[in-house]
């Protein structure tokens, strides 16, 4: 059974590009979530997601942050317009439908 | 106040010494908690879950919840080089929307 799958791993980006991350959750976990974490921090609750569905988004910005949980396929975050302040690991988690969250490996955006 | 306190470190013990590691809380609707170990440039590895007071253990990891002190604990016994990582506490409402909060973590150092 595969864990939580992250891609991409790395990415490099440009002030003002756009980047999205990808997160394919645990088999029968309906629940996604994404978190950021910042070096020498603790991990920051941005958005929890059901498939087609926002529940809790109050920690991502408003602005040029969008998560979405599509029917099919991935959940995706997207982050328009990249600044340096966003540079960071964003992690991913799924859980059951409560319970546990389980971890991918994280997505290390830097930006340029 | 932080929802969740934990202290930073950085921790260093000899090889075989029992390790305590805590984090208090103040939110008292709190009612599961969780220890992750994160290894560098890695994802959160879950280590324990639990939802009530008192103690769990598995294998040489006990954790302690303490509602009343609003306190949890993880203990690991015989602690080893591989066991230096960084430890993160969470917890978590029933409110619904299961919004995880962590710690900012631990960085345990094992001393071989």
């Amino acid at each position: 059974n595969a864990g939580v799958m992250q891609n991409p791993r790395h990415l490099v980006r440009r002030r003002g590009q756009e980047a999205r991350l990808r997160c394919s959750p645990m088999k029968g976990h309906s629940h996604v979530y994404w978190y950021r974490q910042l070096p020498e921090e603790g991990l920051k609750f941005m958005v929890y997601l059901q498939k087609e569905n926002i529940i809790d988004e109050s920690g991502m910005p408003k602005e040029r942050f969008s998560a979405e949980f599509p029917k099919e396929g991935p959940s995706i975050l997207r982050i328009q317009q990249v600044v340096r302040g966003d540079s960071a690991a964003y992690f991913c988690a799924s859980s059951p439908a409560t319970g546990e969250l389980f971890f991918g490996e994280g997505s290390r955006l830097t930006v340029l | 106040q932080k929802e969740v306190e934990q202290d930073p470190g950085p921790l260093s013990v000899p090889e075989g010494a029992i390790v305590s590691l805590n984090c208090t809380y103040s939110n008292s609707a709190f009612q599961y908690f969780m220890w992750y170990r994160q290894y560098s440039r890695k994802g959160p590895e879950l280590l324990m879950y639990t939802y009530s007071s008192g103690n769990k253990e598995d294998g040489r990891f006990t954790a302690q919840v303490d509602k009343s002190s609003k306190y949890i604990s993880l203990f690991i016994r015989d602690s080893q080089p591989s066991d230096s990582a960084t430890y993160l506490c969470a917890m978590t409402t029933t409110s619904g929307t299961y919004k995880y909060i962590f710690g900012t973590g631990t960085r345990l150092k094992v001393l071989a």
